[in-house]
C-alpha cells in the first residue's frame, strides 16, 4: 500500500501557483519523497525528489517539513498543460526501484 | 529516437491468443520495469530487471511472461489472458535498480482482452 495521503482533486487558476500537499507521517529516515505526474493517456513523468532539504528544478519546487511528515509540491505558474494526476511517493534507496503509486491528486488547471 | 518507446500502442486480443508487448529504451539505462495500470486502480509494479536479470516479480500470474534479452529491450509475453487483464501496460527504465534516480516511462500499451 502507498505510504502517502493526498487530496483526490484540486483546482488551480491558470498562471497561479499550484500547491499540492502530501502527508507521509510514517516516513523513515532513509526514505525519499518523489513526485511524478501522469497526463491523461500518457506514462508517468518524473518531477522532483528530495530527502530533507527543499528542492527546486525547472519544473517545480518541493517543500519538506522539518519533521518530514508532510511535503508540498509547488508549480509556480500553472498552465493548462499541467492538468494531470500528481503522485507523491516515498521510497527508500535500495528498494529495487519500487515506486508504490497511490491514487494521487487530480489537478485541474482552469483558464 | 529518444526515451522509452513501446509497441504496439493499442492491442485487442482474445483469451486464446498469444501476443507480446515490446519496450525499448535509448537512454543507456541498466534497469527496466513493467507496470500495470487498471481502470480506477493505482499503478502496480509487475517486474523489475537489472542488467537483464529479473530481480523482482510481484506475484504476477504466469500468463504474463517477461523477457529481457539485453539492457535496451524488454518484452512482456501474453497468453491465455482474462478480460480483467485489460489495462494500460507501462514500461519504464532507470540508470540502476534500487538507486535514488528517476524512472522514465514509456507511453504505454492499451490492452483490451475480449
Amino acid at each position: 500500500d502507498a505510504k502517502t495521503t493526498q487530496p483526490p482533486s484540486m483546482d488551480c487558476a491558470e498562471g497561479r501557483a499550484a500547491n499540492l500537499p502530501c502527508n507521509h507521517s510514517t516516513i523513515s529516515g532513509n526514505e525519499y519523497v518523489y513526485w511524478y505526474r501522469q497526463i491523461h493517456s500518457q506514462g508517468p513523468q518524473y518531477i522532483i525528489h528530495g530527502l530533507k532539504n527543499n528542492e527546486t528544478n525547472e519544473m517545480a519546487s518541493l517543500i519538506i517539513t522539518e519533521d518530514r511528515k508532510s511535503s508540498t509540491l509547488i508549480l509556480p505558474h500553472a498552465t493548462l498543460r499541467d492538468t494531470a494526476v500528481y503522485y507523491c511517493i516515498v521510497r527508500a534507496e535500495g528498494s529495487q526501484g519500487n515506486l508504490i503509486f497511490g491514487k494521487g491528486t487530480k489537478l485541474s488547471v482552469k483558464p | 529516437e529518444t526515451g522509452v518507446t513501446q509497441t504496439p500502442r493499442h492491442l485487442v486480443m482474445g483469451m486464446t491468443n498469444k501476443k507480446s508487448l515490446k519496450c525499448e529504451q535509448h537512454l543507456g539505462h541498466n534497469a527496466m520495469y513493467w507496470y500495470k495500470q487498471s481502470a480506477k486502480k493505482p499503478l502496480e509494479l509487475m517486474f523489475v530487471y537489472s542488467l537483464e536479470e529479473r530481480v523482482e516479480n510481484n506475484s504476477v500470474p504466469s500468463r504474463f511472461s517477461p523477457e529481457c534479452p539485453n539492457s535496451s529491450h524488454l518484452f512482456l509475453h501474453l497468453h491465455t489472458l482474462q478480460p480483467e487483464d485489460s489495462a494500460l501496460y507501462l514500461c519504464a527504465s532507470s540508470q540502476e535498480a534500487g538507486e535514488v534516480d528517476e524512472q522514465f516511462f514509456g507511453p504505454g500499451t492499451r490492452l483490451t482482452v475480449l
